[in-house]
């Protein structure tokens, strides 16, 4: 299956909001509220930041919440710090092909 | 809370079989659906399949379809990766995740195996 467009860098200074996109079809990111967020730091395993589209996991930090319009889901990183610089990867449940999830491209994000 | 402990770093060669765990503690394992990732060196995340502990629903990418078996044994709460014959092009590391069933999202993650397939 294709995995699930994502842009492959954002960047933004301390303090600023960024976006970061997450685009499917209507088999998968528009035909489920079910797109996960994760957050990986290099060499390290990833962390759910976002789950079901908006909700955030217990200690995960409010700076960071999604949304979904269409096909295309969004998690967007309030009052951006250095410690969020890090690699996202969209994941979302899809109707027609094993193993019934995908993820997306993921997204490098930089903290100037 | 989930618990989901690989195995460790392995090396093999060309041809060579392997078979990598995860072992799951902190939750009923037979409510757990457990997804295998692939990430290779500089690259995304890719789901490899799914299986579920509680049952015998087993769910392969097409990419690794015939290649690859998952597997669980619930009496130790361990679910596998193994193949038959290694090629160089499967090194990678590789992570085990869970989804408590009626879910679909993976919120613990094993801290990943790193395999090395070399001549």
């Amino acid at each position: 299956q294709s995995a699930l467009t994502q842009p492959a860098s954002v960047s933004g200074s301390p303090g600023q909001s960024i976006i970061i996109s997450c685009t499917g079809t209507t088999s998968d990111v528009g035909g489920f509220n079910s797109v996960s967020w994760y957050q990986q730091y290099p060499g390290k395993a990833p962390k759910l930041m976002i789950y079901d589209v908006t909700h955030r996991p217990s200690g995960v930090s409010d700076r960071f919440s999604g949304s979904k319009s269409g096909n295309t889901a969004s998690l967007t990183i309030s009052g951006l710090q250095a410690e969020d610089e890090a690699d996202y990867y969209c994941s979302s449940y899809i109707i027609s092909t094993s193993p019934n999830y995908v993820f997306g491209t993921g997204t490098e994000v930089t903290v100037l | 809370e989930v618990q989901l402990v690989q195995s460790g770093a392995e090396v093999k060669k060309p041809g060579e079989s392997l078979k990598i765990s995860c072992e799951s503690s902190g939750y009923r394992f037979s409510s757990l659906w457990i997804g295998w990732v692939r990430q290779m060196p500089g690259k995304g995340l890719e789901w490899m399949g799914i299986i579920y502990a509680g049952g015998s629903d087993t769910r392969y990418s097409p990419s690794v379809q015939g290649q690859v078996t998952i597997s669980v044994d619930k009496s130790i709460s361990t679910a596998y990766l193994q193949w038959s014959s290694l090629q160089a092009s499967d090194s990678a590391m590789y992570y085990c995740a869970s989804f408590v069933s009626g879910t679909t999202y993976a919120d613990y993650w094993g801290q990943g195996t790193l395999l090395t397939v070399s001549s």
